[in-house]
């Protein structure tokens, strides 16, 4: 089991470029999220999948866009990057999203927007 | 609103002595509650949780919380610290409306000295 599988680990853009951060779980979990990690704030949750076709938004979702087209991908992508989007990405899965199911996490992509 | 307070954003303890991490919680409901830890340049990786059975809840490394409604409060204690346990340390509740979140708190970081 590789367990959640982020790529790339990290990343630099420009202002106004694109970019998908991949995620990917290899245990069969139906909830999948992202979050992002700043300095003094603790997780956010940006967006959030409770099965295949089926995702919503978190937080923090401004900038964001995902899909879930299969149980195991859940790919976060950036439209147009801003400095403000600077920080470290984590995605998580767990088997549901309730009760005491412990979310997984991947080791993270850390990005910076120049 | 579900929500955490983790009272310090960093305690110093020394080498064998015991660990103190401090967190309250605000809940309409019996809620979800759990203890993440982050070492440096790593995901998070589940320390304890509580889910409303037994209210003292022992973790991995030695940890353990114990969670007192009266209070509001999941505070996580180990014995005796240890170089190793120098990391972040994260208060998380799980929602308990709509699809389920987490909700973190804001972060401790715990340094140990020789």
């Amino acid at each position: 089991n590789a367990g959640v599988t982020q790529t790339p680990k990290f990343q630099v853009l420009k202002t106004g470029q694109s970019m998908t951060l991949q995620c990917a779980q290899d245990m069969n979990h139906e909830y999948m999220s992202w979050y992002r990690q700043d300095p003094g704030m603790g997780l956010r949750l940006i967006h959030y999948s409770v099965g295949a076709g089926i995702t919503d938004q978190g937080e923090v979702p401004n900038g964001y866009n995902v899909s879930r087209s299969t149980t195991e991908d859940f790919p976060l992508r950036l439209l147009s990057a801003a400095p403000s989007q600077t920080s470290v990405y984590f995605c998580a899965s767990s088997y549901t999203a309730g009760g005491g199911n412990e979310q997984f996490f991947g080791p993270g992509t850390r990005l910076t927007v120049l | 609103a579900q929500s955490v307070t983790q009272l310090d954003s960093h305690v110093s303890v020394s080498e064998g002595t015991p660990v103190l991490l401090r967190c309250n919680y605000s809940s309409s409901y019996s809620p979800s509650l759990f203890w993440y830890v982050q070492h440096p340049n790593k995901g998070l990786q589940l320390l304890l949780k509580y889910t409303s059975a037994a209210t003292l809840v022992k973790g991995i490394n030695g940890f353990e919380a114990e969670f007192k409604k009266s209070e509001t409060s999941f505070h996580l204690t180990k014995p005796s610290a240890h170089m190793s346990d120098a990391a972040e340390y994260f208060c998380v509740v799980r929602t308990n409306t709509g699809f389920q979140k987490l909700v973190f708190g804001t972060g401790t970081r715990l340094l140990v000295s020789p």
